[in-house]
């Protein structure tokens, strides 16, 4: 199973975008890409999946390379309750492996 | 997605005793799975539950100590046998379609203290 690397943690300020980038060095081919969002006392919430190139969606943007070894989760103008916990997950069917993920704290 | 809820939201339970934990999902689901996530920790996979057979467990976590039901393709429960205060946890089931991307939906989690 690919094991990720991510920040410990980020800060940020309302209104600016976000970029968390995590590493996935041995990910197999038939691996997706997914990020979670987890905020305290809440089971993870699904935020983004891709494979490869970009994916988009109302609330994030993925941005993965050719290589696919590294993704970067993008949140654009965030707001105090985006501060959360972000994970990272590499995997095929079924494995889902949760590493340490990212704490974002959002300050007005 | 997957409207998922689980019962109860939290127990504070005694050493020795054990507690079962329900998961309930709007639609009928492939595949549902249990997770444990201790105090500032991030999620570790227990098992897979399949429906009809019995869980398919992670290295560390054994039948005895957490036995899984699967009767339906709707629901599942997960029983902490035996509760010692290592075991005080958030419990929390996911679940995954079959489609492309296999994505899983959690529910809320079981907030579980054991004293």
């Amino acid at each position: 199973l690919a094991k990720t690397t991510q920040p410990i943690s980020m800060d940020s300020y309302e209104g600016q975008e976000v970029n968390i980038t995590c590493s996935h060095n041995n990910i197999a081919t038939n691996d997706y890409i997914t990020w979670y969002q987890q905020f305290p006392s809440q089971g993870p919430r699904f935020i983004i999946q891709g494979y490869k190139t970009k994916v988009t969606n109302e609330v994030a943007s993925l941005f993965i390379p050719a290589d696919r070894k590294s993704s970067t989760l993008s949140l654009p103008r965030v707001s105090l309750s985006d501060t959360a916990v972000y994970y990272c997950l590499v995997g095929g069917r079924n494995k889902l492996v949760f590493g340490a993920g990212t704490i974002l704290r959002v300050k007005s | 997605s997957a409207v998922i809820s689980q019962k109860p939201s939290r127990d504070i339970c005694q050493r020795g005793t054990s507690l079962t934990i329900q998961c309930q999902v709007d639609s009928q689901v492939t595949m549902m799975f249990w997770y444990r996530q201790q105090p500032g920790q991030s999620l570790t996979l227990i098992a897979t539950a399949n429906q009809g057979s019995e869980a398919t467990y992670e290295s560390g976590f054994v039948i005895d100590k957490f036995p899984i039901s699967r009767p339906n393709l709707t629901f599942s429960t997960l029983t902490v046998s035996n509760m010692s205060p290592e075991d005080s946890s958030i419990y929390l089931c996911s679940v995954e379609r079959r489609d492309s991307s296999d994505t899983q939906y959690f529910g809320p989690g079981t907030r579980l203290t054991v004293l």
